[in-house]
């Protein structure tokens, strides 16, 4: 068990909808970080919070948007769902100062019907 | 900019075989710090190993072990008497200070070990 907790652990939604994804971070990191993994575009990172800011963005669709809560715990919200949105979304918590660690929630896996 | 490259995608083995699987990296930070997931086919990415830029020893951790070589850079990972619970595929990734701690990931390497 990694500490870091996603959920839902399965979604499938219609296209054009909106869901929201659910990240709480092992106890004491105060940064999370959004992943994609897609079958055509591997494992991409999205966007990174920090102790509620954002801090880092990578290949994140406008659609697609998070946010990082007082208890630390973060969401991602995809909206207007696309067929091609679907994959499985990883959220990965680490303490950003010091030796890094990356330690991976067992991941939401997004089906767009 | 940042890059990992697993050239292997596939590989298939017996059961106690060894295998080795591939990771070439690039950056120009001198501190960074690679690692190694494994992700079965239950969907989750397991921690394998966390190595930083400073540290060119080689760690054996039971059947496991990891070369990381600066001088080629390249940072691969053995099996040794592999078994069918490996079966599974593995991703080699890296992350810089200056990269905040975001990961790098290779395409992965999907090894499949038969009975």
């Amino acid at each position: 068990d990694s500490g870091v907790t996603q959920t839902p652990k399965h979604l499938i939604t219609a296209t054009g909808q909106r869901v929201t994804l659910r990240c709480s971070p092992r106890s004491g990191d105060l940064s999370v970080y959004w992943y994609q993994q897609s079958l055509d575009q591997g494992l991409q990172f999205l966007i990174q919070y920090y102790n509620g800011e954002e801090r880092a963005k990578g290949n994140i669709l406008e659609r697609f948007s998070a946010q990082q809560f007082p208890d630390l715990h973060s969401e991602l919200n995809l909206s207007s769902l696309e067929l091609g949105d679907s994959a499985l979304y990883f959220c990965a918590s680490s303490a950003v100062r010091g030796v890094p660690e990356a330690f991976f929630g067992q991941g939401t896996r997004l089906t767009v019907v | 900019a940042q890059k990992v490259t697993q050239a292997q995608t596939e590989i298939s083995v017996v059961e106690k075989e060894d295998v080795t699987l591939d990771c070439v990296y690039e950056t120009r930070d001198t501190t960074y710090y690679l690692f190694w997931y494994k992700q079965p086919p239950s969907g989750e990415l397991v921690f394998l190993i966390r190595r930083n830029s400073f540290d060119e020893q080689n760690e054996i951790s039971g059947r496991y072990s990891w070369n990381f070589q600066k001088s080629t850079s390249s940072f691969n990972f053995t099996i040794t008497a592999s078994q069918v619970v490996d079966s599974a595929v593995y991703f080699c990734a890296l992350t810089t200070n200056n990269a905040g701690n975001m990961l790098t990931f290779g395409g992965g390497t999907r090894l499949m070990v038969k009975p």
